[in-house]
């Protein structure tokens, strides 16, 4: 049992290119988050996915898209990643409820130069 | 608005004392979520400790308690018997749940604890 899992948990870019960040997790969770984590703050949610085949915007989405591939799989793209885009991407997962707690995956250190 | 509100940047606690981590909230809502996180220095967040705001008693998890004061819009973690594995960064959040199901996370900027031997 994994948990939620993360690729890569590093990566550097250059302005203008593109990637797609994976996650997956094993819980049976029907929600799945992406936040970012800028340094001295807080996280913040990018996008949420409240069950398969369902995605919506969160608190900062703009620069983002992303896919629920299947109920474990939830991943988020940079179409042309900028500077400011330089984070820690963390991906989560909850079973719905309002008392369940998200279950985070290791997070991807991306730098963009 | 900011929804979470951790006014320590930084805090230091002796080595088997008890140390109390600020959080207050801003939210109009009735029903709602407080959590802690925990990150130590490898970076993956723990969870640690959830306060329903219905719940009438303070949630316990072992070393970890959150003082809730409704009211104060509160909602205070507090550790016993600090021990040097506590040294990390803690995050207070509040959940606003979504009508889909789904809850988002709003996140305080973190105190970091630091536990001297």
């Amino acid at each position: 049992n994994a948990g939620v899992t993360q690729t890569p948990k590093f990566q550097v870019l250059k302005t203008g290119q593109s990637m797609t960040l994976q996650c997956a997790q094993d819980m049976n969770h029907n929600s799945m988050y992406w936040y970012r984590q800028d340094p001295g703050m807080g996280l913040r949610l990018i996008y949420y996915s409240a069950s398969e085949g369902t995605t919506d915007k969160g608190e900062v989405p703009n620069g983002y898209n992303v896919s629920r591939l299947n109920k474990r799989e939830f991943s988020l793209r940079l179409e042309s990643a900028a500077p400011s885009q330089t984070s820690v991407y963390f991906c989560a997962s909850s079973a719905i409820g309002v008392s369940y707690e998200q279950y985070f995956g290791p997070g991807t250190r991306l730098t963009v130069t | 608005a900011q929804k979470i509100t951790q006014t320590q940047p930084g805090m230091f606690v002796q080595e088997k004392e008890a140390v109390t981590l600020d959080c207050t909230y801003d939210t109009s809502d009735q029903s709602y979520g407080l959590f802690w996180y925990k990150q130590p220095s490898s970076g993956e967040m723990i969870f640690l400790i959830y306060q329903g705001s219905y719940d009438e008693q303070n949630a316990t998890e072992g070393r970890y308690s959150l003082n809730f004061q409704k009211a104060r819009k509160s909602a205070n973690l507090v550790i016993s018997a600090s021990q040097l594995g506590d040294s990390a960064m803690y995050f207070c959040a509040m959940r606003e749940p979504f009508k889909t199901g789904a809850n988002n996370l709003f996140f305080g900027t973190g105190t970091r604890l630091t536990v001297i031997p």
